[in-house]
């Protein structure tokens, strides 16, 4: 079935450097790839997405890069801040053939000031 | 309502007893999904409801779980004879026209059996 490997599952970094969190799927059909934020105590929320007609996609301090041909795509952050602490999942999704949405396991960003 | 909602936010319930979770779901929106987090864990899918079509339920994991959506908006997902290893978060997402359109999230329901 469809699955999704993200890694690190633990990521810790400076307050203002860049931190990078890659996932791989296996349906080639994905063509829909979000990125979600989630805190303590609260759903997951979406900081950005990226399409399979696109291969980077950026939002101030944050960019998402894809390879459809290797399937896997890379989540960015610049000059991280500790607000940035959280666990971040990246999912695929968008296949013709199922809408689901399939989750990596996850990563725990901490940013230490 | 302005976002997806869940109810009850906290449950706790007796080994081997039936629960019900609710989510009301953005208005408008046609799709909807359950998901499960466990403690530290990644989100787990467990069904998918899209406009009229037949959900798909491939990520249920036992038949003691089932899921229902009436009229296209409120869905309810119900475990019977909870065991120990259901605990977890309960997610509800709902997105406008399912794959492709972000997917909202609720703030879930913990579901503690005890």
């Amino acid at each position: 079935g469809e699955n999704v490997e993200q890694h690190p599952s633990t990521l810790s970094v400076q307050e203002g450097d860049s931190a990078v969190i890659k996932c791989t799927y296996s349906d080639s059909a994905s063509n829909y790839f979000p990125w979600y934020k989630q805190e303590l105590g609260k759903g997951p929320q979406l900081i950005i997405d990226i399409r399979s007609n696109v291969g980077e996609k950026k939002d101030q301090r944050i960019a998402v890069t894809l390879n459809k041909t290797a399937k896997h795509f890379s989540l960015h952050i610049t000059e991280t801040q500790p607000e940035d602490s959280a666990v971040y999942f990246c999912a695929a999704g968008g296949s013709s053939n199922t809408g689901k949405l399939i989750f990596g396991q996850g990563t725990t960003l901490q940013v230490k000031p | 309502g302005a976002g997806v909602s869940q109810s009850p936010s906290n449950k706790v319930t007796e080994k081997g007893k039936d629960v019900e979770l609710r989510c009301d779901p953005i208005s408008g929106h046609t799709a909807l999904y359950w998901y499960r987090q466990s403690l530290g864990q990644g989100l787990e899918f467990l069904i998918y409801f899209q406009g009229n079509s037949a959900p798909d339920k491939s990520g249920l994991p036992s038949d003691r779980f089932s899921a229902e959506r009436t009229g296209g908006s409120v869905s309810t997902l119900t475990i019977q004879r909870t065991q120990q290893e259901d605990s977890a978060v309960y997610l509800c997402a709902s997105s406008l026209v399912g794959w492709n359109t972000e997917a909202f999230f609720g703030q879930g329901t913990r579901l503690t059996v005890v």
